[in-house]
């Protein structure tokens, strides 16, 4: 069992350019989370999907930020024309069911730094 | 809104020299307190859940605890290898997980 699969791990963009981030769930798991953690705070929720579907993205910037999970493949953090501020590591987790269901806590990945210059 | 803090910032021990971590957490209905665990370059790996006020769980040197306010994690006999920061998250009835900024443990040999 692979666990929560990230890459790359890292990524490095020129301001202006597009960040494509990749999550593959552990296997089994239908739920998907992305996080962002800046130097020295916690973790930020952005946005919960389950494959072909947005949950919540109550965390996630209006613009140029978008998520999704289709039903074959990996779930993609998308940011357009990227900023300094947009610089951070985001981390991707799963969990077996949905998050009402408290008794599992969430895999993580170990994360996508973008460093954008 | 809810709240999680996190003391202290950051935590230095002698091996075999015990302590506690502490999380003080506002929420509008509490399904759960987690506390993980973050090495360097790494996503936290998950350690506990908790429900409700005066519920305990037990890991190694590890025991997480709980109130109505706030979250100890008891470190007994520290090795060198706790060392890592250590996340308490708190969710609500509405939101996803809310996370403090963390705990940085330094366990000296």
């Amino acid at each position: 069992n692979a666990g929560v699969m990230q890459n790359p791990r890292h990524l490095v963009r020129r301001r202006g350019q597009e960040a494509r981030l990749r999550c593959s769930p552990m296997k089994g798991h239908s739920h998907v989370y992305w996080y962002r953690q800046l130097p020295e705070e916690g973790l930020k929720f952005m946005v919960y999907l389950q494959k072909e579907n947005i949950i919540d993205e109550s965390g996630m910037p209006k613009e140029r930020f978008s998520a999704e999970f289709p039903k074959e493949g990996p779930s993609i953090l998308r940011i357009q024309q990227v900023v300094r501020g947009d610089s951070a590591a985001y981390f991707c987790a799963s969990s077996p069911k949905s998050r009402l269901n408290t008794n599992y806590g969430y895999t993580f990945g170990s994360g996508t730094r973008l460093t954008v210059v | 809104e809810d709240q999680v803090t996190q003391s202290p910032e950051a935590l230095r021990l002698q091996e075999g020299e015990s302590s506690s971590l502490n999380c003080s957490y506002t929420v509008s209905g509490l399904r759960g307190l987690f506390w993980y665990r973050q090495d360097p370059g790494k996503g936290p790996e998950f350690l506990f859940t908790l429900y409700s006020a005066g519920e305990e769980k037990e890991k190694e040197r590890l025991k997480a605890t709980l109130t109505k306010k706030e979250s100890f994690l008891h470190i007994t006999a520290p090795k060198p290898e706790d060392s890592a920061t250590y996340l308490c998250a708190v969710q609500g009835v509405y939101n996803d997980m809310r996370f403090g900024a963390g705990t940085r443990l330094t366990v000296k040999p």
